[in-house]
């Protein structure tokens, strides 16, 4: 199993560009969820799905962030447009329903905006 | 209230002492309590988790403590090691919501 996979690793961009981050969980893990991490912050949930369906979005910033996940297999995060506060690391984490919260992370795309 | 609060935020010990990193949470609404480990460059992953209706699990050199009535759990790492040396998240989990919260994180630097 690879783990869950994010892309990209690392992500440069101007400010006011869009950025589209990339995950596709563990296969049979019906359960997505995307974090963001900053040293101020700490981890903080943006929003999760399950079976594709987005359920909470609560944490999403503001409306420049978006979420999809089209099929069982892939999701992205979408800033539009981007700003330096915006510069962080995020994470994509997966789990069964069966697995109550045994999340398994990617390894992070960290975005710097400049 | 959804909140879960962590100390130290650094912590420095020497190789073969014991680790204590402490949280602390106000929504007794959380019923799953997991630790995190996350090396530079890597996410996050799961070290030891606890339910409420236990007071202390040990797993090897890790050891969670913890105390309902004081709404606080900690994490003992006993004859830390330098491959220790990571940020350790305590978080509380709403199994209603499906949510995990974090706490900011504690940095361990174990040294030789």
């Amino acid at each position: 199993d690879a783990g869950v996979i994010q892309s990209p690793r690392h992500e440069v961009t101007e400010m006011g560009q869009e950025v589209t981050l990339r995950c596709k969980p563990i296969s049979g893990h019906d359960y997505l969820f995307w974090y963001r991490q900053t040293m101020m912050r700490g981890l903080e949930l943006l929003i999760y799905f399950n079976n594709n369906v987005p359920i909470d979005d609560s944490g999403m910033p503001e409306d420049r962030f978006s979420a999809k996940m089209p099929n069982a297999s892939f999701s992205t995060l979408k800033i539009q447009p981007s700003e330096p506060r915006d510069s962080a690391v995020y994470f994509c984490a997966s789990r069964t329903g069966t697995a109550a919260y045994g999340y398994t992370f990617g390894s992070g795309t960290r975005l710097t905006v400049v | 209230q959804q909140q879960v609060k962590q100390s130290p935020q650094s912590l420095i010990v020497q190789k073969g002492g014991i680790s204590i990193i402490n949280c602390a949470y106000e929504n007794t609404a959380f019923d799953y309590f997991p630790w995190y480990q996350q090396f530079p460059g890597k996410g996050p992953a799961l070290l030891i988790a606890i339910r409420p209706d236990v007071s202390e699990k040990k797993e090897g050199r890790f050891t969670i403590s913890f105390n309902k009535s004081a709404k606080q759990f900690s994490l003992h790492i006993m004859d830390s090691q330098p491959g220790d040396s990571a940020t350790y998240f305590c978080a509380a989990g709403l199994g209603a919501t499906n949510k995990l919260i974090f706490g900011t994180g504690t940095l361990l630097a174990v040294q030789p």
